[in-house]
């Protein structure tokens, strides 16, 4: 079985500043890991995934992410964040051998981005 | 671009009485999902299908939860009797393969 803790429930940081959200996982099996993004009242979007190949894994509007195996981790970065980036962020992981594609998701953490 | 369609957006239901989500997906997306999201957590699974077949329901309340996707495409989800603690956001997703999905914009209930 798998399971995903997201570290932080809030972050709160001013506009252009860094971040990083954390996501550490656990399981006895190789994994696909995720992140998602949900506006208010909206569905979840992907923004980026890790399934082989390079650890570091990016998104179209500027986040990454990277895999660290021997720290069970997949945390999420950004140089410099917009007001638009104020959201709830998933961590999710699935099992890379099954076939189910079913996916364990974290608590989330709260981006609140302030001007 | 492509997207699963939910309905309704939002309901509001009393507690005892039915209620029932429809969700459209991607076309040509053999597995479908169903997650269930209460305030404040993450999503968890409710039942997934491939086709019209139930790959795992095991999270499923069956004594008041059901779900069909009898033709492999669209597929409802129904709670009878709804109960105070149903209330959240319903999701539901299609994927052509194991790798990620995509999601709808689900449908916010509230049991009153």
């Amino acid at each position: 079985a798998q399971s995903v803790t997201q570290l932080d429930s809030q972050v709160p940081v001013f506009e252009e500043a860094p971040v990083e959200l954390r996501c550490n996982y656990s399981s006895s099996v190789s994994v696909y890991l995720f992140w998602y993004v949900q506006y208010p009242n909206q569905g979840l979007q992907l923004l980026l995934k890790y399934l082989s190949g390079s650890t570091l894994v990016e998104s179209i509007n500027g986040f990454e992410a990277e895999f660290n195996k021997s720290q069970t981790s997949f945390h999420l970065r950004k140089p410099s964040v917009h007001i638009s980036d104020t959201a709830e962020y998933f961590c999710a992981v699935s099992d890379a051998a099954g076939n189910t594609g079913k996916l364990i998701f974290g608590q989330g953490t709260t981006l609140q981005v302030k001007p | 671009e492509a997207e699963v369609a939910q309905s309704p957006r939002y309901k509001i239901t009393e507690k005892s009485q039915a209620v029932a989500f429809w969700c459209d997906p991607i076309s040509g997306h053999a597995t479908l999902y169903w997650y269930r999201q209460i305030l404040g957590q993450g999503p968890e699974l409710l039942v997934q299908f491939q086709d019209e077949s139930v790959v795992d329901d095991s999270q499923l309340p069956k004594d008041r939860f059901s779900a069909e996707r009898l033709k492999g495409v669209d597929s409802t989800l129904k709670i009878q009797p709804a109960e105070l603690g149903d209330s959240a956001m319903y999701l539901c997703a299609s994927s052509p393969a194991r790798n990620g999905y995509t999601f709808g914009s689900g449908t916010r209930l509230t049991v009153v």
